[in-house]
Formats: structure tokens, sequence, C-alpha cells
């Protein structure tokens, strides 16, 4: 079964650094997420992407953050200088969106972000 | 606003017996889903159902839909241990733009215990 695949699992960094994180979406897919959970807290929408430009993003995502699709395959999420509070599971999702389950996500195993 | 809130928080039952959960959303959806999550590991699809249905089955999982009490409910039938997982509702408001921008409730920790 296709797999949203995303790496790295788990990255340690220091206040103020910048990390990139990378997700592989279903290849047929069409528009990309990222999400959220701080750990004990809800899962929370960050952006969503299609057509090469971000189609909605919450308040969450400020201009630390951006998003890109390098290439045909790649889709990453950069914060520019990471802040403790940006201690989270950071999850990749993508969906067809057309026709039957273009609403349903598949969401990748996560990123956990860790800030020091 | 809070969207998606699950009760109970947490529950706890023995193998074969069943499970159900609910979930609690304030604005007018266009659909409503569930999503399950493993201890550290990411949110796999469940069940949809639309604005316009009221019970949606799927093995051994039952969906309620009651968009006049804007709440629905997850029934998981003769549990097993390997359900021990976290549900998530998660909701699409109607009118929206993005097909994936899901509000997420806070989730029901199910621990099923052989």
């Amino acid at each position: 079964e296709p797999e949203v695949t995303q790496t790295p699992s788990h990255q340690v960094t220091q206040m103020g650094q910048e990390v990139i994180l990378r997700c592989v979406p279903i290849s047929n897919h069409l528009y990309f997420y990222w999400y959220r959970q701080i750990l004990g807290q809800k899962v929370e929408f960050l952006v969503s992407f299609y057509n090469n430009e971000i189609s909605e993003k919450s308040e969450i995502f400020d201009d630390q953050f951006s998003v890109e699709r390098p290439d045909g395959s790649n889709f990453t999420l950069k914060i520019r200088s990471t802040k403790l509070e940006d201690s989270a599971m950071y999850f990749c999702a993508s969906t067809r969106g057309r026709g039957a389950g273009a609403n349903v996500l598949t969401f990748g195993a996560g990123s956990r972000l860790t800030v020091l | 606003s809070q969207q998606g809130e699950e009760d109970p928080q947490a529950l706890s039952i023995q193998e074969g017996e069943n499970a159900t959960m609910n979930c609690s959303y304030k604005t007018s959806i266009n659909n409503l889903q569930w999503y399950r999550q493993n201890s550290g590991r990411g949110l796999v699809h469940l069940i949809l159902i639309r604005s316009n249905e009221r019970e949606k089955h799927s093995g051994r999982l039952r969906v309620t839909l009651d968009t006049s009490k804007k709440s629905s409910s997850l029934l998981i039938t003769a549990s097993r241990a390997a359900d021990t997982a976290s549900y998530f509702c998660a909701t699409v408001n109607a009118g929206g733009t993005s097909y994936g921008k899901l509000t997420f409730g806070q989730g029901t920790i199910l621990t099923v215990h052989p």
C-alpha cells in the first residue's frame, strides 16, 4: 500500500537553529499538508499546499515557517529559527483532492522535533 | 473555537467488549472522520461520514452522526488487544476551501486488556 514517508524520524536541535523536515507524499496525490502535535495536545493544521503554492495556512504558520516542493517528489517544511515551543511531532499528509476520498488524508509516521 | 472534543478521554475495557467513543463539534461540517494513532506513530484513517449521512459501518466499526446535536460516536465491536490506540475525530468544515484541512479533537485513549 502506498505510504507517505518522512525524514528524519527524530531531530534534536538547538534553539535558533534552522530545521528542515522532509516528506515524500504519495505519488498521485495533489494536495500536501503539514500538521503538528505538541505532546499531550491536539493535532493541529499548519498548512496546505497545492499546485506549487500554499492554499491555506493557520495562525501557527508564521514567517518562521515555509514549505517547498523542490522537485517532483519531496515536500519540505522549514523552520528558520526554532523556538522551544516548536518542539512537537510534525506530520506530513497528502490526499488526491479529487473525487471519492478527496478529504481522506494519508499521514506519514511523523518527525519528532526536540528544541533545546 | 474548540472543535471535535472527544469523551471519554480514556477508556479501558476487556477484550471482546464494545468500545464507544463520542465526539462533539461546534461548526457546520462537510464531513467527520475518525483516525487512529498507535503510540508514537502516524494517524491512520478509519472511516468518514458525510454531513447528510446518519450512520456508517466498516467491519467492526460503526459511526453515527447527529448534525442537530453536532455530535458523533464511534463504536468498535468485539474489541481486541490490537485495538489499543488513541482515536481522534476530525472535521472538515462546510464551505472550506482546503480539501484536507482537518480540525482534530483531543482524542480518546483506548486500552483493551487481553
